[in-house]
């Protein structure tokens, strides 16, 4: 298994440029989500979704939007990109049910920086 | 709504000393804990999870944290750190709806040779 992976790795963008980040997984997970990661600030959630064709906004969702169109794959979209989008983003993914089982897989991320 | 607070942002320890990483969280209702790790340019990888069984859980590279109800903490634990640990740690909370995370700041682990 690849379990979760993102594509690109790295990008470079220049104000109001727009531009998609693919994640995906290959664990049948029914929930799979967006984080940035931004220096002191820890990973903040922007949109997450609770299965196929189903999005919610998390706590940061302004700028971005997002799909889920197939149960692996989870697309973050910047429209109009800004240099305060600048980050490294983070996808993850879990299966639906709490308890002792729960747990977040990560993918490795996405450098954006946006000039 | 609940959140976290990792008390200190960075920590240096001597190779082969002790490592204390502490949080502090705030939950609305018996919370599930996690410590996750970062080593630099990489993701992020699930250390150990506190999910209402033993207060005591141990994880993987011989770390282990305590979920003490009454101070509201999960601190983080090791006897001997190694070079490898350095890194970030992240304490997280996970809230009942949707399944979501909510991250401290995270603290940032040297360790001196």
């Amino acid at each position: 298994n690849a379990g979760v992976t993102q594509t690109p790795k790295f990008r470079v963008l220049k104000t109001g440029q727009s531009m998609t980040l693919l994640c995906a997984q290959d664990m049948n997970h029914e929930y799979m989500y967006w984080y940035r990661q931004d220096p002191g600030m820890g990973l903040r959630l922007i949109h997450y979704s609770v299965g196929e064709g189903t999005t919610a906004k998390g706590e940061v969702p302004d700028g971005y939007n997002v799909s889920r169109l197939k149960k692996q794959n989870f697309l973050l979209g910047l429209e109009s990109a800004a240099p305060s989008q600048t980050s490294v983003y983070f996808c993850a993914s879990s299966f639906s049910r709490t308890g002792s089982s729960y747990e977040q897989y990560f993918g490795p991320g996405t450098r954006l920086t946006v000039t | 709504a609940q959140s976290v607070t990792q008390l200190d942002s960075h920590v240096s320890v001597s190779e082969g000393t002790p490592v204390l990483l502490r949080c502090n969280y705030s939950s609305s209702y018996s919370p599930s804990l996690f410590w996750y790790v970062q080593h630099p340019n990489k993701g992020l990888q699930l250390l150990l999870k506190y999910t209402s069984a033993a207060t005591l859980v141990k994880g993987i590279n011989g770390f282990e944290a305590e979920f003490k109800k009454s101070e509201t903490s999960f601190h983080l634990t090791k006897p001997s750190a190694h070079m490898s640990d350095a890194a970030e740690y992240f304490c997280v909370v996970l809230a009942a709806a949707g399944n979501k995370l909510t991250f401290g700041g995270g603290t940032r682990v040297l360790v001196k040779p």
